[in-house]
């Protein structure tokens, strides 16, 4: 069974440049995650979505963060503009439903300068 | 919200030894506690998960307790092995919401 897909792998920018990461998550899975993890501490649940819609973004920075889930499948997650303190990996992860097991992609490392 | 606090944030023992770790949470009302453990340049693995109905489970070296009274969890690892050594997470959370994670315990295990 593949895993949970995340594109690019590493990315660096300069603050107030835009990003946007991709996540395919495993086939069948309907929960889809999106969480910030910053050098040091653990994951930081940023979106939830169920299918195609949100179950919480209650911690999403939403003056710069947005996240969509077309179709109920891909994923993306950008950031615009950014800023030093999104430095962070972006991890994806998804389950079969709301309170199953969360299986969790590479990440994408984000700098920001 | 839920806060999970995650004791001690570095361990270091030797092959063979076994390895603890302890999570407290605040919410009474979480009842999912998965610990996952993460390999540099990889995402977590979930390893062991309990719920609030049972208070143990083992798999093979690894195992979890749970006190709901005293709201905290331990994970136990016995026979520890080189390949033990990762950053390990726990987190707590209720039915389908959010996980939240404690700050992570980095366990080596030296030969």
């Amino acid at each position: 069974e593949a895993g949970v897909a995340q594109s690019p792998r590493y990315k660096i920018i300069e603050k107030r440049q835009s990003v946007a990461f991709w996540c395919n998550p495993i086939s069948g899975h309907a929960t889809l995650y999106w969480y910030q993890q910053i050098l040091g501490q653990g994951p930081k649940l940023l979106i939830q979505f169920q299918n195609n819609g949100v179950v919480d973004d209650s911690q999403l920075p939403k003056d710069r963060f947005s996240a969509e889930r077309l179709k109920g499948v891909d994923s993306t997650l950008k950031i615009q503009p950014a800023k030093l303190e999104d430095s962070a990996v972006y991890l994806c992860a998804s389950s079969l439903t709301t309170d199953g097991e969360q299986f969790f992609g590479p990440g994408t490392r984000l700098t920001v300068l | 919200g839920e806060n999970v606090e995650q004791h001690p944030s570095t361990l270091s023992v030797q092959e063979g030894d076994s390895a603890v770790i302890k999570c407290t949470y605040s919410d009474s009302a979480s009842n999912y506690f998965p610990w996952y453990k993460q390999e540099l340049g990889k995402g977590p693995q979930l390893i062991i998960d309990i719920r609030s109905n049972v208070g143990e489970k083992k798999d093979q070296r690894i195992a979890v307790t749970l006190n709901k009274t005293a709201k905290h969890f331990s994970l136990h690892i016995t026979e520890t092995q080189p390949e033990d050594s990762a950053v390990y997470f726990c987190a707590a959370s209720i039915g389908g919401t959010a996980l939240i994670f404690g700050k992570g315990t980095t366990l080596s295990v030296s030969s």
